[in-house]
């Protein structure tokens, strides 16, 4: 049973508009929240991350927002460029763990 | 951007025939791990290192070992490589946390 979920395979946004990818999970035990960004050819980079005792965060043009009680966080983009063309990975990690898993991934295409 | 590199970063080889991945990192991560990207399946954990000499099994281990000597290094072997492990392999290290990946190894088996 897939234990974290991007429902949306693709999204494409106009440049200067908001970019909204959605992630949803299920493991309670997850504590910490991350979304990572994948070009094609390169590993993927760290982008923003928040933890389970916020529900905002915000860094630059990027925010990523949690919603503990709907085990659901969203990723904005504002204002969308179309360098941010990639693939983004949601991830919850269990901390006491040491690991993370990842979503299937939403492939984001901003039109110029 | 934490130093991590892999070597092949590209590599052809045949089924039935072991096949071994390195990985080295710069940053003195405690933690280490492998996965594998395939079409539609986003990022799967293979294995992953606690630190050294202690690993545990992810998601898709099956046919896969690794090996951790030192801090900075995590290998991954395929025992005896089938097609179905034909894939882009991504390793990453960091403290529990954030995780920096690797630029990745593309392994095709024939």
């Amino acid at each position: 049973d897939q234990q974290v979920k991007q429902n949306s395979p693709s999204l494409s946004v106009q440049e200067g508009r908001i970019s909204i990818l959605n992630c949803d999970y299920t493991n309670s035990m997850f504590d910490y929240f991350l979304w990572y960004k994948k070009y094609p050819a390169e590993g993927p980079t760290f982008l923003i991350s928040i933890s389970s005792i916020k529900d905002k965060n915000e860094d630059g043009r990027f925010t990523v927002f949690l919603n503990k009680s709907a085990k659901h966080l969203s990723l904005h983009i504002v204002p969308s460029q179309p360098g941010d063309s990639a693939v983004y990975f949601c991830a919850a990690s269990d901390t006491n763990a040491g690991k993370s898993t990842f979503g299937d991934g939403t492939t984001l295409t901003v039109k110029p | 951007d934490a130093g991590i590199t892999q070597s092949p970063r590209h590599k052809v080889t045949e089924t039935g025939t072991p096949v071994t991945l390195r990985c080295h990192q710069t940053e003195n991560h405690r933690y280490m791990y492998w996965y594998r990207q395939d079409p539609g399946h986003g990022l799967r954990l293979i294995h992953y290192s606690y630190g050294v000499k202690d690993t545990d099994k992810g998601e898709v281990s099956d046919g896969y070992s690794v090996s951790r000597s030192k801090t900075e290094d995590f290998l991954l072997t395929l025992e005896s490589a089938t097609s179905s492990q034909t894939s882009v392999y991504f390793c990453a290290s960091g403290l529990g946390g954030t995780q920096y990946f690797g630029p990745g190894t593309r392994l095709l088996v024939l």
